[in-house]
Formats: structure tokens, sequence, C-alpha cells
């Protein structure tokens, strides 16, 4: 298994652009959500999704958008990218609920110029 | 509301001294907390949970009730602890449904 993976791991954006950060995991876990990290802020819930087709947002949702079309992926959009927006992103799965243990992806570190 | 603190952004140690990472919560019931980490260039992981009252790599942590707290332990630093941890919360039934985290602490070991 590969776990959950991301890409890319590493983004540059000037501001206004727009991208998709992708998430997959192969251990057919039901629920998924993207965090970002900032110094000092700790870990902040953007969205999550507890299953195809059903998302929710989390702490910080602002200027992102997600969308779950199947158990796989998690795709995390930028409409229009905001220096404010710079940080590392993970994506996390767990079996069934959001207080399973949490398996997370390597990150991906975005710069908004 | 439910709320994790960690008030140490950085925690520096020498080899070989114990280690104590701090985190308190806020929460009213019986709260389970649970400790990730994360080692440089590796993803997040789970390190422990208190309902499992396990040792991983020397680390414990005791839940406090009365003191409201969850404090990350080790007796006897080594540099390859140096990492970034969170302590998490996991929220009462029916309520958010989402672990809670920490701002978390940075341990870094010195030789």
């Amino acid at each position: 298994n590969a776990g959950v993976t991301q890409t890319p791991k590493f983004q540059v954006l000037k501001t206004g652009q727009s991208m998709t950060l992708q998430c997959a995991q192969d251990m057919n876990h039901e629920y998924m959500s993207w965090y970002r990290q900032d110094p000092g802020m700790g870990l902040r819930l953007i969205h999550y999704s507890v299953g195809a087709g059903i998302t929710d947002q989390g702490e910080v949702p602002n200027g992102y958008n997600v969308s779950r079309s199947t158990t796989e992926d998690f795709p995390l959009r930028l409409l229009s990218a905001a220096p404010s927006q710079t940080s590392v992103y993970f994506c996390a799965s767990s079996y069934s609920s959001g207080t399973d243990t949490q398996y997370f992806g390597p990150g991906t570190r975005l710069t908004v110029l | 509301a439910q709320r994790v603190t960690q008030p140490e952004k950085l925690l520096s140690v020498f080899k070989g001294a114990p280690v104590e990472l701090k985190c308190n919560y806020s929460y009213s019931g019986s709260p389970e907390l649970f400790w990730y980490v994360q080692y440089s260039r590796q993803r997040l992981q789970l390190l422990l949970r208190h309902i499992s009252r396990e040792s991983i790599k020397g680390f414990t942590a005791d839940l406090n009730k009365g003191e409201t707290s969850f404090h990350l332990k080790k007796p006897f630093a080594q540099e390859e602890d140096s990492a970034m941890y969170y302590c998490a919360l996991k929220p009462p039934p029916g309520n958010t449904g989402k672990l809670i985290f920490g701002q978390g602490t940075t341990l870094q070991v010195k030789p």
C-alpha cells in the first residue's frame, strides 16, 4: 500500500493563480481531510469528507474548495491564490471518523508570491 | 469549548536529559488524547494514545484529569527524538467528529 499520497511536493504560484493539490489513499478509508500547517498555529483543518459525495468545512475553509467523487481521491482547489495561503498542506485519512488514527500524506509546500 | 494548548513552541535539551512536552486541554467529560510526531522529512504519524497506556520509543504520557494535562515524557532524550510534536484531543460524541490539535512543540535534542 502506498498509503496517503500527495502531489506536488512543492509549488510556487503567483497571486491570483489557481491550482489543485492532489490527495489519494489506497486504504479504503472513508474519512479524508486537509490541514494547513503554519508556524505557531499548529494544524488547522480546512475541509473534510466523511465519504464519497460528502464534504464539509473545517476551521479555515475560505479560499479553498474540495470535492470527493471517489473514495480514493480528495483534491483541494485554490481558485485565486493569495500570499496568506503560503503554507504546508497535509492530507490525511482515517478508517471511518475524524477521531480515528489519522494517516497523513507527506505534505505539499506551497508558496504564493 | 474543547481546546488543546501546548505552551512551548520550542523545547531544547541536551542528549541524555529528561524531556517533558506539555499539553493542557479543556474538556467536559472523559477525554481521549493522542500525541502525533513529525520527524524531519517524514510525514506526521501517531506516536501514542492515552487509552493504550503504552510506551513508544521510550515516551509515555499520563492523563491527569485534575490538572487537565497530558504531558509527554521521556527520561533520557536521544538526538533522534528531535521532531515536531502535536497533542490532539478527540471531541465528545456527537460533536464535530474531528480531532482538535494543539499548536505543536518542536523538540530539539542537542548532542
